[in-house]
């Protein structure tokens, strides 16, 4: 069974870094593009960035310059480096694989989510 | 302010159909595909619709999608108790660029 397993999540200061962290299994991770998606609590859902199989990167306006995401195929693993941490980027992050069939693509497998949060 | 607008809350008792609208733009909606995920507390989200109108494997079939120009729907028939959840319609924003999502919907049951 395809799982996505966050971890790297908690508390830190306006213009902190975090670093988080996703562990693939049951799927060949190395050949999908995968996602991070954020909610803040009581909000929507927002795509913050993805990285595709051959390690093209992706970034959310807000965040690019602050924010990178990378991926580690061997371990089956994706990151999201955070620096410069805003109080606005305090919300649930979500690893999400990306499918994509012949006609469309969809985020078909997330994980439970990591807690973010940024305060003074 | 999320791209894609939904009502924050729609209800009903067991058994009653509830249906969720999304109502987005011709850069969106409008010449994309509309996906639809549930969201329950303590839980991994979950794809629920895919392409417009599919359902993935293991997902009942008293929920349904649907697409019309730049609004989607979503309903749910048969409403359960377990289907108490928030939902958000997602589809590719062109000129963004990249995916966007609905503002959520919270069912009640009843």
């Amino acid at each position: 069974e395809a799982q996505l397993v966050e971890s790297g999540g908690g508390l830190v200061q306006i213009g902190g870094s975090l670093r988080l962290s996703c562990v693939a299994s049951g799927f060949t991770f190395s050949t999908y593009d995968m996602h991070w998606v954020r909610q803040v609590t009581g909000k929507g859902l927002e795509w913050v960035s993805n990285i595709g199989s051959g390690g093209d990167t992706y970034y959310l306006h807000s965040v690019r310059g602050r924010f990178t995401i990378s991926r580690q195929n061997a371990k089956s693993s994706l990151f999201l480096q955070m620096n410069s941490l805003r109080a606005e980027d305090t919300a649930v992050y979500y690893c999400a694989r990306k499918f994509c069939g012949r006609s469309s693509c969809s985020f078909d497998i997330w994980g439970l989510g990591t807690m973010v949060t940024v305060s003074s | 302010q999320s791209v894609l607008t939904q009502p924050p809350s729609a209800s009903g008792t067991p058994g009653q159909r509830v249906t969720i609208s999304c109502s987005g733009s011709s850069s969106n909606i409008g010449t994309n595909v509309v996906n639809w995920y549930q969201l329950l507390p303590g839980t991994a989200p979950r794809l629920l619709i895919y392409n417009n109108d599919q359902r993935p494997s293991g997902v009942p079939d008293r929920f349904s999608g649907s697409k019309s120009g730049t609004s989607a729907s979503l309903a749910i028939s048969g409403l359960q108790s377990e289907d108490e959840a928030d939902y958000f319609c997602a589809a590719w924003e062109d000129s963004l660029r990249r995916d966007v999502f609905g503002s959520g919907t919270k069912v009640t049951v009843l």
